[in-house]
């Protein structure tokens, strides 16, 4: 099972460059969300979806944007980037319901210099 | 809103001896509650969660946790912990209705077991 797939693994962009970190779940989970885990901090939620066409805001939304175009897929961008941007990012899927599992992709670190 | 707290950021310990890793959660409604495992360079992994029914849960690895609600706690333990243990546990709580699959973490907890 491939399970969450996250591409790319490692990126370094310049401030003020755009990019998208793609998202993919073959387990047909209707729940899909991106996290940022910063040392101290823990993850925090940046945008989640709860099936195609709908998305809401996370904790920490500013400077991302999300669609949910299909079931299986939930691209995050990142339209002007900065150096603030700088973590590892995770996407995460479940079926919905708020005592079901969550599961993480292996994550993508970005740099932004 | 909830919060969760983590007050150990790391944890020594020797091969072979217990450990417990504090977590304690803030809530004015009925949460559920996670441990998530993160091993270097990988996504976090359910440990194990406590949903309703008996306050103490087990893990397949050896782990357990219990809920007591009347200090908000699920403090997770270990008798005998190996150099395998060795990564970040994140305690985490979502509500029971109206919040999704939404999990509010903690800020982590890195456990360092040496020989």
């Amino acid at each position: 099972n491939a399970g969450v797939t996250q591409t790319p693994k490692f990126q370094v962009l310049k401030t003020g460059q755009s990019m998208t970190l793609q998202c993919a779940q073959d387990m047909n989970h209707e729940y899909m969300s991106w996290y940022r885990q910063d040392p101290g901090m823990g993850l925090r939620l940046i945008h989640y979806s709860v099936g195609a066409g709908i998305t809401d805001q996370g904790e920490v939304p500013n400077g991302y944007n999300v669609s949910r175009s299909t079931t299986e897929d939930f691209p995050l961008r990142l339209l002007s980037a900065a150096p603030s941007q700088t973590s590892v990012y995770f996407c995460a899927s479940g079926l919905i319901g708020s005592g079901n599992t969550i599961y993480f992709g292996e994550g993508s670190w970005l740099t932004v210099v | 809103a909830q919060s969760v707290t983590q007050l150990d950021s790391q944890v020594p310990v020797f091969e072979e001896a217990p450990v417990e890793l504090r977590c304690n959660y803030s809530s004015s409604v009925s949460v559920y509650l996670f441990w998530y495992v993160q091993y270097p360079n990988q996504g976090l992994q359910l440990l194990l969660k406590y949903l309703s029914g008996s306050t103490l849960v087990e893990s397949i690895n050896g782990f357990e946790a219990e809920f007591n609600k009347s200090q908000t706690s699920f403090h997770l333990r270990k008798p005998s912990v190996h150099i395998s243990d060795t990564a970040e546990y994140f305690c985490a709580v979502s509500i029971l209705t109206g919040g999704g699959n939404k999990l509010t973490f903690g800020t982590g907890t890195q456990l360092k077991v040496e020989l």
